[in-house]
């Protein structure tokens, strides 16, 4: 596998349920993000991590918990989720917190 | 900190024609600026960048222009196709070790 890898692809949930969404990438990057796109809206930052440590919190609320245990590994951590948390979650990597960054194909998320 | 913005949010045009999407940028030290295109459905993906030395770059149908002076960055995409439908992503950042920002991107439908 290359590039930076999301699973599940596609995740429907209750309101009630806990799940995670993974990413991995492979590319030797030290930045790692998690984005929230919703329909026809621009991509949303939710975190960044560089070297694992977290460097950016866009006031997101804190059924989302983001976990980064390497610096080649994301997660990220969902309960209580309310409908309007349906989306698309994209991670991205990047060499330095300036550079381009990577995206994986993302999880569509369905909160029933 | 930056602020990136992109006009028009929405551009048609014919097959055949070129288009050009530009974007605004408010960091007079930027001095990185990619493109990223993502179809629907799919991941944004990088398809051209240029670095604050340079005032074009090119790559087959697609080029990049700056304007350091304006602090604006435009894509070019000469004989449109349809498959050149898709949203289009400028970023900016100033360098490695900051941070880059994203403008809201700009929808391009090419008319058969």
């Amino acid at each position: 596998e290359t590039g930076v890898t999301q699973t599940p692809r596609h995740l429907v949930m209750g309101m009630t349920n806990k799940k995670s969404l993974k990413c991995e990438q492979h590319l030797g990057h030290n930045a790692m993000y998690w984005y929230k796109q919703s329909a026809k809206k621009p991509l949303e930052l939710m975190f960044v991590y560089n070297f694992k440590e977290q460097t950016e919190n866009n006031s997101v609320p804190s059924r989302f918990s983001p976990e980064c245990p390497n610096s080649s590994h994301l997660f990220l951590h969902l309960h209580t989720l309310q409908p309007e948390d349906s989306a698309l979650y994209l991670c991205a990597s990047s060499q330095g917190g300036g550079a381009s960054q990577f995206f994986g194909p993302g999880t569509r998320l369905t909160v029933l | 900190g930056e602020n990136v913005e992109q006009h028009p949010s929405t551009l048609s045009v014919q097959e055949g024609d070129s288009a050009v999407i530009k974007c605004t940028y408010s960091d007079s030290a930027s001095n990185y600026f990619p493109w990223y295109k993502q179809e629907l459905g799919k991941r944004p993906q990088l398809i051209i960048d240029i670095r604050s030395n340079v005032g074009e770059k090119k790559d087959q149908r697609i080029a990049v222009t700056l304007n350091k002076t304006a602090k604006h960055f435009s894509l070019h995409i000469t004989e449109t196709q349809p498959e050149d439908s898709a949203v289009y992503f400028c970023a900016a950042s100033r360098g490695a070790n900051s941070k880059l920002t994203f403008g809201k991107g700009i929808t391009l439908s090419v008319r058969p």
